[in-house]
């Protein structure tokens, strides 16, 4: 069974920096893309970021370029999500997504329970 | 970017009841479309991918359909786990985009 458990979320100032985690289990973690995606508090999906199989492929929503930054470490079956310049618009439920069968960056299969991130003073 | 629209925001149906929900892509997206349903406070899951293939133990009830930029999910019969909101997503260009949600209530 895919498993995926995110961690990391919290309070933060804005300006601020915080290391979202995600630790996969059920699956072959490195033959598939990952993605994370968030939901701001009352509102829709948006997509974020995600990472091809070896980490060499790394695609971003223009909003967070240059502060988000996706990884992974296949040795540790986890997934990364290194924020930086933390802003207001920032807050949301931050979920990490396994990439759909084929192995190719297509839709999100399966998605963890989600972590929180409140980017507040 | 892809902008996708679905309509309606908020649908009011009964047990039983043939549900339609549409989304509209700005530009051509062939069939790399997905439909997730969102129960309150959790997860979305994966009903359908390509446009009309049904993932593995999404009831049948649940089809797809559409392609270029002008899709439908449809449920057959309303039952009671299916009040929930549903998003579309396109997958045929980055940045993958989300519809804005459509609120599937009693």
């Amino acid at each position: 069974e895919v498993q995926l458990v995110e961690s990391g979320g919290g309070l933060v100032q804005p300006g601020g920096s915080l290391r979202l985690s995600c630790a996969a289990s059920g699956f072959t973690f490195s033959s598939y893309w990952m993605n994370w995606v968030r939901q701001a508090p009352g509102k829709g999906l948006e997509w974020v970021a995600n990472i091809n199989q070896d980490g060499s492929e790394k695609n971003y929503v223009d909003s967070v370029k240059g502060r988000l930054t996706i990884s992974r470490d296949n040795t540790k079956n986890s997934l990364y999500l290194q924020m930086t310049s933390l802003r207001a618009e920032d807050t949301a439920v931050y979920y990490c997504a396994r990439g759909d069968h084929s192995g190719y960056d297509h839709y999100c299969y399966s998605w963890g329970q989600g972590t929180r991130v409140t980017v507040s003073s | 970017d892809i902008q996708m629209t679905q309509s309606p925001s908020t649908l009011s149906a009964s047990v039983g009841d043939r549900v339609t929900i549409t989304c509209r892509a700005s530009q051509s997206i062939d069939n790399w479309l997905a439909w997730y349903q969102q129960m309150s406070g959790k997860a979305p899951k994966v009903l359908i991918y390509k446009a009309s293939i049904l993932e593995t133990g999404v009831p049948s009830r649940f089809s797809g359909s559409g392609s270029g930029t002008e899709f439908t999910l449809t449920i057959s019969s309303l039952q009671p786990d299916d009040f929930a909101t549903y998003y579309c997503q396109q997958y045929s260009r980055y940045p993958r985009t989300f519809g804005q949600g459509t609120k599937v209530e009693i």
